[in-house]
């Protein structure tokens, strides 16, 4: 079946300081990837969608300057939280959609990011 | 604004018997749904769809219910099993693009 590895599980940075989130979907092409970011005991908020190759579109009230997504290929979408604070505080996770459309939403398995 | 909702917070079911969980939805541009069981910081594991065009779908023990016209939707799990236990997500998409999660209910079934 359809897997997405998203890595790291979790990292501790510094205040000021950026971290890379990568989400590869390993045995099928992505055209679509999805960031989705949950506080505790809360539902899924989705933060942006990704298509391969173009530009991400971001919901509103997502910094697009501060989250940053890049999906250079049809396999990897990485998000870069820039200058993080301590309300960056979250579990991170990706989705990602193949190529074919039969509603295969496959997520990876999360990253806790603690900003210190 | 919360498009998806599920009111229930939590849910305590003996083993054995009917796990229901409700999901309403907002949204009438809605054309798919989706329930999703999740353990603490893991990713959502997918479990079963409903297409709006359609009102039941059943796969093993999981069975969901969907009533466009109240904009609500079901999961039924029967018969429930202590390794069910965990927060099971509702998610609807409209017209095949993102997914919006409800806000989550937690099953625990004790023996």
């Amino acid at each position: 079946g359809a897997v997405v590895s998203q890595h790291p599980s979790w990292v501790i940075c510094k205040s000021g300081t950026s971290v890379k989130i990568e989400c590869r979907s390993l045995d099928f092409q992505a055209t679509t990837m999805f960031w989705y970011r949950q506080f505790p005991k809360q539902s899924l908020m989705l933060m942006a969608t990704s298509n391969e190759g173009s530009k991400a579109t971001y919901e509103q009230g997502v910094e697009k300057d501060k989250f940053l997504i890049n999906h250079a290929s049809l396999t990897l979408s990485t998000l870069t939280v820039t200058s993080a604070h301590p309300e960056d505080s979250s579990f991170y996770i990706c989705s990602a959609r193949g190529i074919r459309l039969n509603y295969g939403y496959t997520f990876g398995s999360g990253t806790r990011l603690t900003v210190v | 604004d919360q498009q998806v909702k599920q009111n229930s917070p939590s849910l305590s079911v003996q083993e054995g018997r009917i796990s229901i969980l409700n999901c309403d939805y907002t949204n009438s541009m809605f054309d798919y749904f989706l329930w999703y069981k999740k353990y603490p910081a893991e990713g959502p594991t997918f479990l079963i769809s409903i297409s709006s065009i359609k009102d039941k779908n059943e796969d093993g023990r999981f069975t969901v219910f969907l009533n466009k016209s109240a904009k609500h939707l079901s999961l039924h799990i029967v018969p429930s099993q202590p390794g069910d236990s965990a927060v099971y997500f509702c998610a609807a998409s409209p017209n095949t693009d993102k997914l919006i999660f409800g806000t989550g209910t937690r099953l625990q079934v004790f023996p």
